[in-house]
């Protein structure tokens, strides 16, 4: 069965820190890998994509690949409150066009 | 632009009853995918059409759901004899390229059901 799995918090930082969000994989067939974001109450918001090794930077946000670790991540610099949220990680698996997603780590930033 | 749009947003019903769950996606989305989300949880995968035909319906739980898309737009979740385990948030989400290594999939709102 694939997996994939995430700490699930809560994780807290003060604002300013870098939030360091985890993630790791089952299938080293995967192909694609999500961050998406979550606000209490509402739907899942895309925030990165990433399909090769290494980083990829977008704003204040990182995504990192290991597909040797079967491991991604996601980096948020300068913290802010509005980052306070659920971040759910979703992998692609080999053909499959629909996404599994982790269970998610909710962060808190602290003002 | 607009994006997925989902409704009703809430919807209670009681055991036993007919529901249907209504998707518009992204115009210009050709896939489509249907999951549901429990508290605490990740969404989990129920079914993805690809236009008009249903590519993929592993996700689903049972015989009790079922989905179509019958202009390759519009997307109805259907679900008969309802129980209290079918309780949460359905989400709607569309693709514009499923056969690109992107697939970026962007949701609507959901449907937060309730099964008295």
């Amino acid at each position: 069965q694939k997996e994939v799995e995430q700490n699930s918090g809560p994780l807290s930082v003060p604002e300013g820190a870098i939030a360091s969000l985890n993630c790791t994989y089952s299938d080293r067939g995967s192909q694609s890998f999500f961050w998406y974001r979550q606000y209490s109450g509402k739907s899942p918001e895309l925030i990165m994509s990433i399909y090769s090794n290494g980083d990829k930077e977008d704003g204040r946000f990182t995504a990192q690949l290991n597909k040797a670790s079967q491991y991604v991540s996601l980096l948020i610099r300068d913290s802010q409150p509005s980052d306070s949220a659920t971040y759910l990680c979703a992998v692609r698996y080999g053909s499959a066009r629909q996404l599994t997603f982790g269970s998610g780590t909710q962060l808190t930033v602290l003002p | 632009g607009a994006g997925v749009s989902q409704t009703p947003s809430n919807k209670v019903t009681e055991k036993g009853k007919y529901v249907e769950l209504r998707c518009d996606p992204i115009s210009g989305h050709t896939a489509l995918y249907w999951y549901r989300q429990s508290l605490g949880q990740g969404p989990e995968f129920l079914i993805y059409f690809q236009g008009t035909g249903a590519a993929d319906d592993s996700g689903l739980p049972n015989d009790r759901f079922f989905a179509v898309r019958p202009e390759g737009s519009v997307s109805t979740l259907k679900i008969q004899r309802t129980e209290r385990g079918d309780s949460a948030v359905y989400l709607c989400a569309s693709s514009p390229n499923p056969s690109g290594s992107a697939n970026e999939q962007f949701f609507g709102p959901g449907t937060r059901l309730t099964v008295l």
